[in-house]
């Protein structure tokens, strides 16, 4: 049973645009979500996160928002840029340690200019 | 600044050698440690995590094992490699509590 999904495999945004990214989990004790971005051949590099007590954090151009109760996180692009163009992994975790993440499998972001 | 390095990049093993990879952190003290795996397509597994030298969580069962010889050493092991351990492996490392992951490279292993 996967506990953190991301139901779209990939995504096509043209530049300038919003891009937004979904991901849903199950397991109500997951209180700590992140989100990293990943070019090919090289690690996951973080991106941004949010506690289980907000709803909204906010970073330049990227924004999470957390729905606790659809169990239910987005990532916000605005404006696209095609460097943005990666695999963007979501992440949850509980017991405060994030580096014991639970991974979904990723959504592949194109940017077109 | 902190600075993770782990090799190989790549590594092409046959099936029934041992696998050793390593990684190192530096510009930190006392990191929290962890390999993931990610399958083709898939996201990141958790295989171990370290709080501390000498300290191993493993979270699957598997035909790996993983040591901590020292604060900011990692190494991911394997006597006899099976084909299913073909993957792309990325040691990563945190500071305790809420803290993102700060991953590596990567290691990209087949096993023929």
């Amino acid at each position: 049973d996967q506990q953190v999904k991301q139901n779209s495999p990939s995504l096509s945004v043209q530049e300038g645009r919003i891009s937004i990214l979904n991901c849903d989990y199950t397991n109500s004790m997951f209180d700590y979500f992140l989100w990293y971005k990943k070019y090919p051949a090289e690690g996951p590099t973080f991106l941004i996160s949010i506690s289980s007590i907000k709803d909204k954090n906010e970073d330049g151009r990227f924004t999470v928002f957390l729905n606790k109760s659809a169990k239910h996180l987005s990532l916000h692009i605005v404006p696209s840029q095609p460097g943005d163009s990666a695999v963007y992994f979501c992440a949850a975790s509980e017991d405060t340690n994030a580096g014991k993440s639970t991974f979904g499998d990723g959504t592949t972001l194109t940017v077109k200019p | 600044s902190q600075t993770i390095h782990q090799w190989p990049a790549t590594l092409v093993q046959p099936v029934g050698s041992p696998l050793s990879l390593e990684c190192t952190v530096e510009g930190t003290s006392n990191p929290n440690l962890y390999w993931y795996r990610q399958a083709a397509g898939r996201g990141l597994q958790l295989l171990f995590y370290s709080v501390g030298i000498g300290q191993i969580s493993s979270e699957v069962p598997q035909n790996l094992s993983a040591s901590r010889p020292q604060d900011r050493q990692f190494i991911l092991s394997s006597k006899k490699l099976l084909l299913s351990d073909s993957g792309f492996y990325l040691c990563a490392w945190s500071r305790p509590r809420n803290s993102p992951l700060h991953f590596g490279n990567g290691t990209r292993l087949t096993v023929t």
